[in-house]
C-alpha cells in the first residue's frame, strides 16, 4: 500500500495560524484531499487540490502542494476553538489512501 | 453531496457474537465502501460493496469475518462476525461522489466495543 504520513498532534492558540503537514508517496495521485473529523462524527471533506496545482485558497484554508517533495500542507488562518478536530490528508490513485490523522488542539 | 446514515452509532458487544451495521444513502450510488478506523490509526479499506454481486475484499479481510450485503443502490450492511476485542473500532460507510473531484462522503461511523 501507499504511505501517507502526518504528525499526530498540533497545539495552537486561538487566533494563530495552524499548519498541518502531510507527505505521500505516489506521484500518480490525481487529487489530494483534506478531511476533518470532529469527535463522534464521520469524516467531512474540507478541501481538495488537483495534482497540477501548487496552491488552493478557500476562505481561511490554504492548501499548498509540493509535487517534487510529495508534500501537502493545510494552513488554517485565525484558528478557532471550533477547528479542534482530527485532520486527515488523503491521496487518490487507484484507491484512496489516508494518513493517520493530525489531532489539532486549539487553546483559548 | 450524499447524506449517509449508519446504524447503530455505537454498541458494546460480547466476545463471540456478531453485529450487523446498516448504511443508508439518500441517493443511488454505484460505489459504496466500508472502512475500519482503529484508535489512533489511519482508515483501512475493508471492502467495496458491489450491487448485485459479491463484495471485493482488501488484503487481510475475508468474507467469513466481514460479510457484506448490497441489495440495492442505496443500502448496504456490514457484519462483524465472531467478534473479539481486536475488532473494537469505528466502522465507516462511504460512497464516491459524482463530481469530477471524486471525493468520498462518509457516514457518522459505528463505534464498536467488544468486551
Amino acid at each position: 500500500g501507499e504511505d501517507v504520513e502526518q504528525s499526530l498532534f498540533l497545539s495552537v492558540r486561538e487566533g494563530d495560524s495552524s499548519v498541518i503537514n502531510c507527505t505521500y508517496t505516489d506521484s500518480s495521485s490525481t487529487y489530494l484531499y483534506w478531511y476533518k473529523q470532529e469527535p463522534g462524527a464521520g469524516l467531512q471533506l474540507l478541501t481538495y487540490i488537483f495534482s497540477n496545482m501548487d496552491m488552493k485558497q478557500d476562505q481561511r484554508l490554504t492548501v499548498l502542494l509540493n509535487k517534487k517533495d510529495k508534500h501537502l500542507s493545510l494552513r488554517i488562518a485565525d484558528t478557532q476553538t471550533g477547528d479542534s478536530a482530527i485532520y486527515f490528508c488523503a491521496e487518490r490513485w487507484n484507491k484512496f489512501y489516508f494518513g493517520s490523522g493530525t489531532k489539532l488542539n486549539v487553546k483559548p | 453531496s450524499a447524506v449517509i446514515s449508519q446504524k447503530p452509532s455505537r454498541d458494546i458487544c460480547q466476545r463471540g457474537t456478531s453485529l450487523t451495521i446498516q448504511c443508508q444513502v439518500d441517493s443511488q450510488v454505484t460505489m459504496m465502501f466500508w472502512y475500519r478506523q482503529q484508535p489512533g490509526q489511519s482508515l483501512t479499506l475493508i471492502a467495496t460493496a458491489n450491487q448485485g454481486s459479491e463484495a471485493t475484499y482488501e488484503s487481510g479481510f475475508v468474507i467469513d469475518k466481514f460479510p457484506i450485503s448490497r441489495p440495492n443502490l442505496t443500502f448496504s450492511t456490514l457484519t462483524v462476525s465472531n467478534m473479539s476485542p481486536e475488532d473494537s473500532s469505528i466502522y465507516l460507510c462511504s460512497v464516491l461522489g459524482l463530481e469530477n473531484t471524486g471525493e468520498l462522503f462518509f457516514g457518522e461511523g459505528s463505534r464498536l466495543t467488544v468486551l
